[in-house]
């Protein structure tokens, strides 16, 4: 099966805790996302890569780090100093070559709840 | 800030009526996609619309982009109860490889 998971599905995280949200993907996909989706609202991203080793700072990234050390892998920490953490976190992943604005593939998301 | 607002933010009409959702954007766009998410889930590609297209098909889905209005629609004919779910739109163009969304229109079908 190919596709993108995310785990946990659920995670409840104490104040001032940092905790990491895990997203794989087999889809043999460049590019990699992480967007966070509040009640009623669009999708805001967060961080995205474009290839290992490298991403970028999306339009919400205060209180977020990212690693890209493999292709298939790019987990999200929730670290402290993010305020207002509660939410559903949505992974996605897209190829680059040929068109970068394609089509993306989501995973099944993480819904975090700070306690 | 979400370059695509969308209209109506909620819609809500009868098995076998058809649906029309509209979204509009700020800057030069490459494409423009539509998604759909049901509750609680991950969202699901639904169409592309480069933006040398004026209109295109796929099932009972029809986009439409205006370029000069900036701005697309998303027309489900013969809607089903299934259709339920919240509709997304995300234009692609204003930095490489990122789509910008849309706040989303809550489709709601009823048998």
């Amino acid at each position: 099966d190919g596709g993108i998971t995310q785990s946990p599905k659920y995670l409840f995280r104490k104040e001032g805790q940092n905790v990491t949200l895990s997203c794989e993907q087999n889809l043999n996909h460049d590019a990699m996302y992480w967007y966070r989706q509040d009640p009623g609202q669009g999708l805001r991203l967060i961080y995205y890569s474009q290839i290992v080793n490298d991403f970028q700072k999306g339009d919400i990234a205060e209180g977020y780090s990212v690693s890209r050390e493999k292709k298939e892998s790019f987990p999200l920490t929730v670290t402290s100093a993010q305020k207002n953490p509660t939410a559903f976190y949505l992974c996605a992943s897209s190829t680059i070559a040929g068109a970068p604005w394609g089509e993306q593939f989501f995973g099944p998301g993480t819904r975090l709840t700070v306690l | 800030s979400q370059q695509g607002e969308e209209d109506p933010q909620a819609l809500s009409i009868q098995e076998g009526e058809n649906a029309t959702m509209n979204c509009s954007y700020k800057t030069s766009i490459n494409n423009l996609q539509w998604y759909r998410q049901n509750s609680g889930r991950g969202l699901v590609h639904l169409i592309l619309i480069r933006s040398n297209e004026r209109e295109k098909h796929s099932g009972r889905l029809r986009v439409t982009l205006d370029t000069s209005k900036k701005s697309s629609s998303l027309l489900i004919t013969a809607s089903r109860a299934a259709d339920t779910a919240s509709y997304f739109c995300a234009s692609g163009g204003t930095s490489y490889g990122k789509l910008t969304f849309g706040q989303g229109t809550i489709l709601t079908v009823h048998p």
